[in-house]
Formats: structure tokens, C-alpha cells, sequence
């Protein structure tokens, strides 16, 4: 069955950086590309970019560019989501999908999410 | 960027009530666009899309409908499982947007 497991809670300081983990398994990895939302407490989903597993292109969110890179290992079929110069408005659940696009559009499958918390 | 304008930002409603929930794209999206529901410490779970079409295993008491610039999701009869936070996703350009959210609550 697919899965999309995602690594354990983070604590970071302001200025540090975080490597978020989503490990696929059930599918052909570089099939199907994977996005990341994020959710920042009591708030909604936001959109932060795309990674095709396949060639490993990327398209991010303007408001993250220049602190987030999206990077996959096909070897592990393994996408990861970095974030740079931490702040505390960082502190969110991070989730990866599965973006369906088979003549039908949608995220089928989700990581559990990555509680991600910027405190000093 | 578009703009989702998901209103209302949340309601109150009993079982049995029909629902009505609405998205605003700031342009012109075609019928890029899809109904997620969230329950608390959840990932957000599919229910409609391209704009009115529901999802496999998704009950019939959801439908949705709209093209262009608005959208709705509508429950015929809110069940005591469908308590919950509804976002519409547009999907038609870069980058992606979600609505506020919905939060429909019991009354």
C-alpha cells in the first residue's frame, strides 16, 4: 500500500536550519511528483512547492524562495524539505503529498506531517 | 498570485442541516480545483475534484459545483463525522493556493 513516512518532531533555534525527511514506498517513486503544505498552529494549509522525484525540478512558493530547496534521493525514494534561516513563524506541521495525476488531479496520499517548532 | 476567498470562515450547523460552502478565485481558474476536509491532528483528506466531482468512497451527501471564479461545497445532510475543516485547493497556476478554511461546527 503507499505510504508517505515523514521523520520525527523538530526543535530549532531562530536562524538555524530544518531537513524535513518523506519516505514513499507502495508506488513507483519518480511517478508521481510530491508537494509540501504546511500548517503554522490553529491556522490553515499553505502551499510551499513542488519536487518531480523523476529529474528532481523543483517550483516554490515565492514567499520561501531563496530559504527552501527540495531535493530528492531515488536510491531511498526519499524527498526532503529544507528550510533555511529559521524564525518563529516557521513553527508549523509540515506534510508532504502525493499529487494524483492520472486524467484525474488531486493529493491522494499524505505524510503523517513534521511538527516543526523555532523556539529560543 | 490568486487569491481563494473561502467564506464563511465558520459555521455552526445541526445534523441533518444542508451546507453551503464557497470559494472565490481572485481569476479565472477553469475547474482546477479541489474540496479537502481536515479533522484535528489529521492530514487533510480528499473529497472533490476538478471542481464537482467526488472522490472514490467519498459519501454522496457531498457534491460540488462551480467553474471559472466560484466554487461551492455543499453536504446535503451533515452527519456527526462530517464535523471538520473543509479547504478548496486551486490548482491552475503556480503557486497554489488554499482557501481560509471552514470550520463547521454542532450546534
Amino acid at each position: 500500500q503507499v505510504q508517505l513516512v515523514q521523520c520525527g518532531a523538530e526543535v530549532k533555534k531562530p536562524g538555524a536550519s530544518v531537513k524535513v525527511s518523506c519516505k514513499a514506498s507502495g508506488y513507483t517513486f519518480t511517478s508521481y511528483y510530491i508537494h509540501w503544505v504546511r500548517q503554522a498552529p490553529g491556522q490553515g494549509l499553505e502551499w510551499m512547492g513542488i519536487i518531480n522525484p523523476s529529474d528532481g525540478s523543483t517550483t516554490y512558493a515565492q514567499k520561501f524562495q531563496g530559504r527552501v530547496t527540495m531535493t530528492r534521493d531515488t536510491s531511498t525514494s526519499t524527498v526532503y524539505m529544507e528550510l533555511s534561516s529559521l524564525r518563529s513563524e516557521d513553527t508549523a506541521v509540515y506534510y508532504c503529498a502525493r499529487w494524483f495525476s492520472g486524467g484525474k488531479y488531486y493529493f491522494d496520499y499524505w505524510g503523517q506531517g513534521t511538527l516543526v517548532t523555532v523556539s529560543s | 498570485d490568486i487569491q481563494m476567498t473561502q467564506s464563511p470562515s465558520s459555521l455552526s450547523a445541526s445534523v441533518g442541516d444542508r451546507v453551503t460552502i464557497t470559494c472565490r478565485a481572485s481569476q479565472g481558474i477553469r475547474n482546477d480545483l479541489g474540496w479537502y476536509q481536515q479533522k484535528p491532528g489529521k492530514a487533510p483528506k480528499r473529497l472533490i475534484y476538478a471542481a464537482s466531482n467526488l472522490q472514490s468512497g467519498v459519501p454522496s451527501r457531498f457534491s460540488g459545483s462551480g467553474s471559472g471564479t466560484e466554487f461551492t461545497l455543499t453536504i446535503s445532510s451533515l452527519q456527526p463525522e462530517d464535523f471538520a475543516t473543509y479547504y478548496c485547493l486551486q490548482h491552475n497556476s503556480y503557486p497554489w493556493t488554499f482557501g481560509q478554511g471552514t470550520k463547521v461546527e454542532i450546534k
